[in-house]
């Protein structure tokens, strides 16, 4: 079974240009995850879709971050525009919506941007 | 807010000796304590958990320990071979029967001398 994918591996952009991440999830799993590393530190949450619907976006830094699920499948993060600080690697994950056990999040590879 | 505190940031130990990596939480809701290690140029996969009805727990060479009291919880490698060399990630999460967002620590890079 295939993992979490992410595309694309590696993005480098100039300030004030416009950047989108995808992610595709494992097949089934209902809830997706972005995560954001930056500078070595800490891997810190951005967002939770629950299929379609955002569940939790209290970790989105500003409203130049956009992410999308249509159809409740993949999902798109996008930066408009791009500033300096939004450096860093930017993972996804995914989970089942099981009921009685852990819902382990598996991630993805992640996507290092770079914003020059 | 929540937050996870994790030290040492690196860690270099002998092949053979101990890694020891200790983490403290601060969201008393906290239930669930997963830990996560991250190989250069690959993703972070889960190598062991502990929930919070739980003291200790033991896979192979790695175990997890969890003072609820105090808000800490530890992972300890012994025998340390090269293939143990990666960044490991503490984590906390409220409930583990329904979804919810991961507070991660900092990251440990932990080296392994041969």
């Amino acid at each position: 079974e295939a993992g979490v994918t992410q595309f694309p591996s590696h993005s480098v952009i100039e300030k004030g240009q416009t950047v989108t991440l995808r992610c595709d999830p494992i097949s089934g799993h209902d809830n997706l995850y972005w995560y954001r590393r930056v500078m070595g530190k800490e891997i810190k949450f951005l967002l939770h879709f629950v299929k379609e619907s955002k569940q939790d976006e209290s970790g989105m830094p500003n409203n130049r971050f956009l992410a999308e699920r249509t159809g409740g499948t993949y999902s798109t993060l996008k930066v408009q525009p791009a500033e300096l600080e939004d450096s860093g690697v930017y993972f996804c994950a995914s989970s089942q919506d099981r009921l009685v056990t852990y819902n382990e999040q598996f991630f993805g590879p992640g996507t290092r941007l770079t914003v020059l | 807010g929540e937050n996870v505190e994790q030290h040492p940031s690196t860690l270099s130990v002998q092949e053979g000796d101990s890694a020891v990596i200790k983490c403290t939480y601060s969201d008393s809701a906290s239930n669930y304590f997963p830990w996560y290690k991250q190989e250069l140029g690959k993703r972070p996969q889960l190598i062991i958990d502990i929930r919070s009805n739980v003291g200790e727990k033991k896979d192979q060479r790695i175990a997890v320990t969890l003072n609820k009291t105090a808000k800490h919880f530890s992972l300890h490698i012994t025998e340390t071979q090269p293939e143990d060399s990666a960044v490991y990630f503490c984590a906390a999460q409220r409930g583990y029967s329904s979804a919810s967002k991961i507070i991660f620590g900092s990251g440990t890079r932990l080296s392994i001398r041969p």
